[in-house]
């Protein structure tokens, strides 16, 4: 089992620039999130998702989007990249009221 | 809203000895999950232990334990024994029991091992 996949684990975009990155997990949990981790500041929520088709904002929403069209992926859109996103981007699954696993996170660098 | 603080920016201890980490928490909901979280150099989070409000017994995981004190929002985990690969950055963190999959995580306590 892969568990929890985050693709890329590395990059670099410039100002203005769009990415996804991509979430996928085979563990058939129902909950998902997208969190950033900046230093000193510990992990933030960007959105979260209970289901295939529900998603909602978390603590740092803004300049994110998600979508949730099957229970194994959950992508998150940066749609104009800006400085202030550089950060460490976790995704993390759980079923129920479980801990969460963690994908092993993506370092973004917006120049 | 929820909150989680971790006073200790960083801590230290020499192997085999016992270092505790600090947490403590504000919430108004009775029913609720905490959990110590280790983030190694490989950025990974692995889960260390975890708490549930209603139990009164201290979580026990090997030489990881936690000493909950409800009344008081504390959270504190306790390493006997350090090894080497204990160094890490430790994530206490808070989960509501309601139907929701948020994480609030506090600020974090890096925590070196000393030979």
């Amino acid at each position: 089992n892969a568990g929890v996949t985050q693709t890329p684990k590395f990059q670099v975009l410039k100002t203005g620039q769009s990415m996804t990155l991509q979430c996928a997990q085979d563990m058939n949990h129902e909950y998902m999130s997208w969190y950033r981790q900046d230093p000193g500041m510990g992990l933030r929520l960007i959105h979260y998702s209970v289901g295939a088709g529900i998603t909602d904002q978390g603590e740092v929403p803004n300049g994110y989007n998600v979508s949730r069209s099957t229970t194994e992926d959950f992508p998150l859109r940066l749609l104009s990249a800006a400085p202030s996103q550089t950060s460490v981007y976790f995704c993390a699954t759980s079923r129920g009221l479980t801990e969460a696993f963690f994908g092993q996170g993506t370092r973004l660098t917006v120049v | 809203a929820q909150t989680v603080t971790q006073s200790q920016p960083e801590m230290s201890v020499q192997e085999a000895e016992t270092v505790t980490l600090s947490c403590t928490y504000d919430t108004s909901e009775s029913d609720y999950y905490l959990f110590w979280y280790k983030q190694p150099p490989s950025r990974q989070m692995i889960l260390v232990i975890r708490q549930e409000a209603y139990k009164q017994q201290n979580a026990t995981e090997n030489r990881f334990s936690v000493n909950f004190q409800k009344a008081a929002k504390s959270f504190s985990l306790k390493i006997s024994d350090s090894q080497l690969g204990d160094a890490a950055m430790y994530f206490c963190a808070y989960r509501s029991a309601g139907n929701t999959d948020k994480l609030i995580f506090g600020t974090g306590t890096r925590l070196q091992v000393f030979p």
